[in-house]
């Protein structure tokens, strides 16, 4: 149980066009999702709280017009990177809230922008 | 901010041997967490602690959550080949209010096993 997916797993776009990443719980139903980036050897870095039906909260210094998110559904929550440039080629790793009141993690998708 | 001092950075053990790996922190939360990270894939849950002193094992790990809810220490026993990886604490929620979804990470502790 509380098995989180994600779509890509990797993905290589070019700069200035938008690169959309799909995070899914897939046996259970998750109000709040999470969204992390994290840069080679170093640790995950909130980037947003994904709240279903809700506006996100975003950490400070994150822009909230660059990577937007929407949680559409119960099991659902999509991190679109905006006009990507080479800076925000990242590891970004999404969770949910789920049972035993903890979060779990998606297996990240690796985002190269050329 | 709340910040998590993890140490050690990195360790390089022969097969077998044990582990131990701790975390300290400025601040109080209600439960303390650890992952363990494979490269290229999201941290997976290993222990989750709940209760000041409360000392919890999940096969050949065993992690202890401090009395003054400030530290916790993971352990691993006779480790194998496969424990290699990066294993990170994570603090959630604080007594004092503010949310208690958000996790607060360590630097993590990458470990290699030689076999």
């Amino acid at each position: 149980g509380a098995v989180v997916s994600q779509h890509p797993s990797r993905v290589i776009c070019k700069s200035g066009t938008s690169v959309k990443i799909e995070c899914r719980s897939l046996d259970f139903q998750a109000t709040t999702m999470f969204w992390y980036r994290q840069f080679p050897k170093q640790s995950l870095m909130l980037m947003a709280t994904s709240n279903e039906g809700s506006k996100a909260t975003y950490e400070q210094g994150v822009e909230k017009d660059k990577f937007l998110i929407n949680h559409a559904s119960l099991t659902l929550s999509t991190l679109t990177v905006t006009s990507a440039h080479p800076e925000d080629s990242s590891f970004y790793i999404c969770s949910a809230w789920g049972a035993a009141d903890t979060q779990y993690f998606g297996p990240g998708t690796r985002l190269t922008v050329l | 901010g709340q910040q998590l001092n993890q140490s050690p950075q990195s360790m390089f053990i022969q097969e077998g041997e044990d582990v131990s790996m701790n975390c300290t922190s400025s601040s109080i939360f209600n439960t303390w967490l650890w992952y363990k990270q494979d490269p290229g894939e999201g941290p997976v849950l290993l222990i989750a602690l709940y209760k000041a002193g409360e000392l919890t094992s999940n096969g050949r790990l065993t992690a202890q959550f401090g009395i003054t809810r400030k530290d916790s220490f993971l352990n691993i026993s006779a480790s194998i080949p496969s424990d290699v990886g990066i294993y990170f604490c994570a603090g959630q929620g604080n007594p004092s209010g503010g949310s208690n979804y958000k996790l607060t990470f360590g630097k993590g502790t990458l470990l290699t096993v030689n076999p």
